[in-house]
């Protein structure tokens, strides 16, 4: 099996800053990548798929990038709103990351 | 638009099967490519995918969990099932399913189903 480790496992930083979340993948995912949002409460929302390709309605402050087996999220001009978990997953087969809890400093 | 909705018993006890519907709209289990996959969520933990159901009747289960579950479909109804038999607490999470195609990643969930496994 795929073995996917997210890192950090939580963060803090303040409003306006630019984050990047890490995962990194046990063997070669050639980009089968996905990106989840899960704010408090609710379901959780895709936001970047195929690596780097951006989801219909999410916001241009997030990225994605990555190739092989490391890649990242990157969320620029932080927002209020962006408080929520980030979870990687690869979609081999439908490994997740363990999580990335983001909160504002 | 797509959209899911999963209902299940809420509570029950070890040992017994967990029954649980995906009820959707927006697209068909009968089209090419469509499919639905189920991911449960232990309390504050992360995301374990269960398993899929794709349109033309295969399945893809969690090799960890594979003996255990079966996921079937009624596309005349729009509705997807997953049975989880044996339960015990282990299994306490909430329950999501999920749209997928054949491009594999989940691009709209339901807002899922709390089940407790507690005698």
């Amino acid at each position: 099996d795929i073995q996917m480790t997210q890192s950090p496992a939580s963060l803090s930083a303040s409003l306006g800053e630019t984050v990047t979340i890490e995962c990194r993948a046990s063997e070669d995912i050639y980009s089968n990548l996905a990106w989840y949002q899960q704010k408090p409460g609710n379901s959780p929302q895709l936001l970047i798929y195929d690596a780097n390709s951006l989801a219909d309605g999410v916001p241009s402050r997030f990225s994605g990038s990555g190739s092989g087996t490391q890649y990242s999220l990157k969320i620029n001009s932080l927002q209020s709103e962006d408080v929520a978990s980030y979870f990687c997953q690869q979609y081999n087969n439908y490994t997740f990351g363990s999580g990335t809890k983001l909160e504002i400093k | 638009q797509v959209t899911l909705k999963e209902s299940g018993p809420g509570i029950l006890q070890p040992s017994h099967t967990l029954s649980l519907t995906c009820s959707f709209s927006g697209f068909s289990l009968s089209t090419y490519g469509m499919g639905v996959s189920w991911i449960r969520q232990p309390s504050g933990k992360g995301l374990e995918w269960l398993a899929s159901i794709w349109w033309n009747g295969n399945t893809y289960n969690n090799p960890s969990l594979k003996s255990r579950l079966t996921v079937s479909k009624d596309t005349s109804n729009n509705q997807a099932f997953l049975k989880v038999t044996s339960v015990d607490t282990a299994d306490t999470a909430t329950y999501y399913c999920a749209h997928t195609t054949t491009t594999d990643y989940f691009d709209y969930w339901g807002q899922g189903v709390m089940v407790t496994v507690s005698s």
